[in-house]
């Protein structure tokens, strides 16, 4: 069984530039998550998605970050304007059902963003 | 609020000693509990979870873990550590709630040496 895939797997701009990152979950999987790695921290989950629909989308910061999932399967997640403390990993991961609690989530191998 | 502690940002041990990667949690109600690693370069890979029943909960790579309710502890375990066991480990909770999100401690890095 295929993992969940992410591109790139490495990415360096300058800040105020615009950037995406792309993920396909594991076949079958309905729900995905974003989550953001920052150096010496645990991930923090950005946003969740069912199917195409979002969950959770609190933690994400909405005047630069947006994702979208638009046909149930793989998502974009994108920073625009990027700023210096964006720089983090940025980790892909999907669970089985919609029922969120308790499922194991499935971790990509994340995208490590550097802005400069 | 929820949310995990690991008391140690680092362990080491000697090849083929025991080895304990501790975390505490503090929620309300009972969460459920997970042990994640995570190797150089690489995403999170799964190493067990708690949901109920017997305390001592067993995962792969010979890893396991004990819940202790009283202690409010979900330590990690594995009799006898590898020089392949060396990464970062990561204790995460979620409450029973249809609050889903799993929250994440702030991660262990183990160096086994040979």
């Amino acid at each position: 069984e295929a993992g969940v895939a992410q591109s790139p797997r490495y990415k360096i701009i300058e800040k105020r530039q615009s950037v995406a990152f792309w993920c396909n979950p594991i076949s079958g999987h309905a729900t995905l998550y974003w989550y953001q790695q920052i150096l010496g921290q645990g991930p923090k989950l950005l946003i969740q998605f069912q199917n195409n629909g979002v969950v959770d989308d609190s933690q994400l910061p909405k005047d630069r970050f947006s994702a979208e999932r638009l046909k149930g399967v793989d998502s974009t997640l994108k920073i625009q304007p990027a700023k210096l403390e964006d720089s983090a990993v940025y980790l892909c991961a999907s669970s089985l059902g919609t029922s969120g609690s308790q499922e194991t989530q499935y971790f990509g191998p994340g995208t490590r963003l550097l802005v400069l | 609020a929820q949310s995990v502690a690991q008391p140690e940002d680092q362990v080491n041990v000697a090849e083929g000693n025991p080895l304990t990667v501790k975390c505490t949690y503090s929620v309300s109600g009972n969460p459920y509990l997970f042990w994640y690693v995570q190797y150089p370069n690489r995403g999170l890979q799964f190493l067990l979870k708690y949901i109920t029943g017997d305390n001592l909960v067993k995962g792969s790579y010979g890893f396991e873990a004990e819940f202790n309710k009283s202690q409010t502890s979900f330590h990690l375990k594995k009799p006898s550590a590898l020089v392949s066991d060396s990464a970062l480990y990561f204790c995460a909770s979620q409450p029973r709630s249809n609050d889903y999100k799993l929250s994440f401690g702030a991660g262990t890095t183990v160096t086994v040496r040979a």
